[in-house]
């Protein structure tokens, strides 16, 4: 079955870190590029950063950029996303999405995860 | 960063009707690259309509999509229950790329 399916959120102090884990199965995982993009409460989607098929290239929204860290480990059908330091602000559903084409970026997507929730909070 | 504004934000149809969504952006939409999502709570966002007017694999030919530079439009021609979600543009020209707030489509 082709899908997406993100895990690690949860509650966690301003300033502490969380790491986010997207599995893929049904594809060819390290065929594609992928992406995080998050939803915080009320408001609409926010591209968070992408990270290239082999792992070598990644591009950060300047609201993470320093902070938050994409990986992946293609052995594994599994992208990452480590965030640090953590604001009240990165409250969210984040969602991990595909790229539609192999080998060449084209950034809207044809598969995404369900999403998991991030809550900062002291 | 180019805005995307969506109206109306909600859109309040019966089953069989036609609904009309707006997706305008703040600056051309460079290749007329715009995604339109159907999105419901607690899914997966699912890809409608790429490169503004091409259906993506699998979607019914009751939605279309159409436009060009600022002005992009997502026509469903006959409402299905299960078209009832919200709707999201996204435009992908651009660095960074944005998506739109969303239009509801809810039952009348």
């Amino acid at each position: 079955q082709v899908q997406l399916v993100e895990s690690g959120g949860g509650v966690v102090q301003p300033a502490r870190s969380l790491r986010l884990s997207c599995e893929a199965s049904g594809f060819t995982f390290s065929n594609y590029g992928m992406h995080w993009v998050r939803q915080a409460p009320g408001r609409g989607l926010e591209w968070v950063g992408v990270i290239s098929y082999g792992g070598g290239l990644q591009y950060y929204a300047d609201s993470v950029k320093g902070r938050f860290i994409i990986s992946r480990d293609n052995s594994k059908n599994t992208m990452y996303l480590q965030m640090n330091s953590l604001r009240d602000e990165d409250t969210a559903v984040y969602y991990c999405a595909k790229e539609p084409t192999t080998f060449t970026a084209n950034w809207y997507f044809d598969l995404w995860g369900p999403g998991t929730s991030v809550t900062v909070s002291s | 960063e180019i805005v995307l504004t969506q109206s109306p934000g909600t859109l309040s149809l019966s089953p069989g009707e036609r609904a009309t969504l707006s997706c305008r952006a703040s600056h051309n939409v460079r290749g007329n690259y715009l995604a339109w999502y159907q999105h419901k709570p607690g899914q997966a966002p699912r890809l409608l309509i790429y490169d503004a007017s091409i259906r993506a694999t699998g979607i019914s030919d009751r939605f279309s999509g159409s436009g060009s530079g600022t002005d992009f439009t997502l026509t469903i021609s006959r409402l299905e229950p299960e078209d009832f979600a919200v709707y999201l543009c996204q435009q992908y020209g651009g660095s960074p790329m944005t998506f739109g707030p969303g239009t509801k489509v809810d039952i009348k």
